[in-house]
């Protein structure tokens, strides 16, 4: 079973940065586009940044654009989050999640998901 | 920019009953592009449906969902102590690309 887990959250002074990693247990990693979702405290949840299986593209949340930088090491399964400019809005559980594009029994694509999820890590930023 | 509305904001049921939640985008988008969460406190979310209709094989079979166009639902059929939580729906964006979720519906023990 896939499993994720995150680390490199903590806390950080506003103005500050942090890079966050996510480490993938599978032997497919590079199959997968992944995510970085967070959630504020006591708030829903907020999606924050996409890579593509080979790391060539990449999204972003306009609140995070050209301040977070999402990128991938196929080679050590790993996905990573580098965070500048930290403000108390950024406050959050950070998650990773896994993209997965499903279809039906005839071959024909139905949809995709986050069909795996890392318990998360926290970021506080706070002077 | 679609955005995702979903109610109520919370449903307060018994166990055995049946609970119907809601997910409208402002836009028309595809089945493929809707997708729908549960969240228990403290914990991550997990896949309970995938284009709007789809059900994971871990996944019992009294949750289930639908809709088209604008309207998605997600039903829990005979809720189970477990299933009281909060559930998102979440749209894909293909333009530009993103994911988008709802505000979430907290689903409340009555």
């Amino acid at each position: 079973e896939v499993q994720l887990v995150e680390s490199g959250g903590g806390l950080v002074k506003p103005g500050g940065s942090l890079r966050l990693s996510c480490v993938a247990s599978t032997v497919s990693f590079s199959n997968y586009a992944m995510n970085w979702v967070r959630q504020a405290p006591g708030k829903g949840l907020e999606w924050v940044s996409a890579v593509s299986g080979s790391g060539a593209s990449t999204y972003y949340a306009d609140s995070v654009k050209g301040r977070f930088t999402i990128s991938r090491d196929n080679s050590k399964n790993t996905l990573f989050l580098e965070m500048n400019s930290l403000g108390a809005d950024d406050t959050a559980v950070y998650y990773c999640a896994q993209d997965r594009d499903f279809y039906d029994s005839s071959g024909r694509y139905v949809g995709n998901a986050f069909d795996m999820w890392g318990p998360g890590t926290v970021v506080t930023v706070s002077a | 920019e679609i955005v995702l509305l979903q109610s109520p904001g919370t449903l307060s049921l018994s166990p055995g009953e049946r609970a119907t939640l809601s997910c409208r985008t402002s836009q028309s988008v595809s089945s493929t592009q809707l997708a729908w969460y549960q969240q228990k406190p403290g914990q991550a979310p997990r896949l309970l449906i995938y284009g709007a209709s789809g059900r994971p094989t871990d996944i019992p079979d009294r949750f289930s969902g639908s809709g088209s166009g604008t309207d998605f639902t997600l039903t829990i059929t005979r809720l189970e102590p477990e299933d009281f939580a909060v559930y998102y729906c979440q749209l894909y964006g293909r333009s530009p690309p993103g994911f988008i979720f709802g505000q979430g519906t907290k689903l409340d023990i009555k």
